[in-house]
Formats: structure tokens, C-alpha cells, sequence
């Protein structure tokens, strides 16, 4: 069985850095590549950019280009996304996504991040 | 970047009626083109992709339709699981975007 499981609810000072996680199982985690989209509260998703576990290709949304850093571990099978300092626009829950090709959609999603942000 | 934009924004509907929502893009994207459901404090999940294709496990009474700028989303008989928010999302440009949701309300 395909899973997306990501790493828990946090909450962060502004100026702090986070990094949270995405770990896949049930398929060849180097195979697919993992995006990430935003959802603001009451919002709609945003595709903030992808990897590619394999070889650690990223594409980056230009609206979150510099923003975030988006990489993977392949060793552990985990993905990242990460922000060196965070801000109160960032308050939003995070999801992972499994993208199996090149273009391809969203055919797994993981179960979501909520990340705050206050002092 | 391509523009997505879904009609309506609401919709609301009963259950046993057949609905419709419509996508449309600011440029060609073929058909890559996909739908997902999201119900509230859930992760969204995919209905339709290549704009036509059932994803697997997902009930008949979903079909999708179009090619180029123009997509729908049809709904054949509601039940009361299908009350949720629907976007499309295009997959043929990087970078990806989604359409700002339409949200199906029970009336």
C-alpha cells in the first residue's frame, strides 16, 4: 500500500527556521517525484514546486523560488521542505503529493502539515 | 503562468442530481488535466485524470470531459459523500496550477 505519512503539527517563532518531512512507503520511493502544495486557511492549494528522490531534481514554483528549499533523502526515503525563516504569510497547512512521471498528477497525497507561526 | 478558473464558485444541489462544473484555462493544456475532491480537514484526493480517466477505486458517477482550454466534472446522481470542494488542477506546464475550487453544498 502506497503511504504519504508527514511529520507532525509545529509552530515556530517568526525569524525561525523549519524543516518538515514526507516519508514514502509501499512503492520504489526513487521512481516518483514529490511535490508539495500549500493551503492557506480557508484557501485553495498551490503547487509550491516538486523533487525527484532519484537524482534530486527540484522544480520550484516562481512564486516560491528562494522561499522554501525542497530536497530528498533517498536513503530514508523522506522528502523535505524546508524554510529558513519563517514569517506569519507562511501559516498554512502543508501537503506532500506522489507525481509518477513527467508531466503527471497528484495520485497519493499525504495527510498534511499544519504549520503556525507566532510569536 | 496558466490561468485556472472554475465555475461556479458554490453550487448547491440535492441528493440524486446530476451536477456539473466547468474548468477553463488560459492556454491549451491538451488534456492534462486532473480533478481532485477535498473534504474539509482532509487531504485532497483524485477523481479524474488526463481529463477523461477514472482513477482507480473512484465510483462511476464521476466522469470528466474536455480537451485544450474547456474541462468538466460531472456528477451523476449526488450522494451525500459527494458534498465536498472539487478543484482542477493542470499538469502540462510547469508551474502547476490549480483552479480555486468550486464548493458543493447540500440544499
Amino acid at each position: 500500500e502506497v503511504q504519504l505519512v508527514q511529520s507532525g503539527a509545529d509552530v515556530k517563532q517568526p525569524g525561525y527556521s523549519l524543516k518538515i518531512s514526507c516519508k514514502g512507503s509501499g512503492y520504489s520511493f526513487t521512481t516518483c517525484w514529490i511535490g508539495w502544495v500549500r493551503q492557506m486557511p480557508g484557501k485553495g492549494l498551490e503547487w509550491m514546486g516538486s523533487v525527484f528522490p532519484g537524482d534530486g531534481e527540484t522544480k520550484y514554483s516562481p512564486s516560491f523560488q528562494g522561499q522554501v528549499t525542497i530536497s530528498a533523502d533517498k536513503s530514508t526515503s523522506t522528502a523535505y521542505l524546508q524554510w529558513s525563516s519563517l514569517k506569519a504569510s507562511d501559516i498554512a497547512m502543508y501537503y506532500c503529493a506522489r507525481q509518477c512521471g513527467d508531466p503527471y498528477y497528484f495520485d497519493y497525497w499525504g495527510q498534511g502539515t499544519l504549520v503556525t507561526v507566532s510569536s | 503562468d496558466i490561468q485556472m478558473t472554475q465555475s461556479p464558485s458554490a453550487l448547491s444541489a440535492s441528493v440524486g442530481d446530476r451536477v456539473t462544473f466547468t474548468c477553463r484555462a488560459s492556454q491549451t493544456i491538451n488534456t492534462w488535466l486532473a480533478w481532485y475532491q477535498q473534504k474539509p480537514g482532509k487531504a485532497p484526493n483524485v477523481l479524474i485524470y488526463q481529463a477523461s480517466s477514472l482513477e482507480s477505486g473512484v465510483p462511476s458517477r464521476f466522469s470528466g470531459s474536455g480537451s485544450g482550454t474547456e474541462f468538466t466534472l460531472t456528477i451523476n446522481s449526488l450522494q451525500p459523500d459527494d458534498f465536498a470542494t472539487y478543484y482542477c488542477q493542470q499538469y502540462n506546464t510547469y508551474p502547476y496550477t490549480f483552479g480555486q475550487g468550486t464548493k458543493l453544498e447540500i440544499k
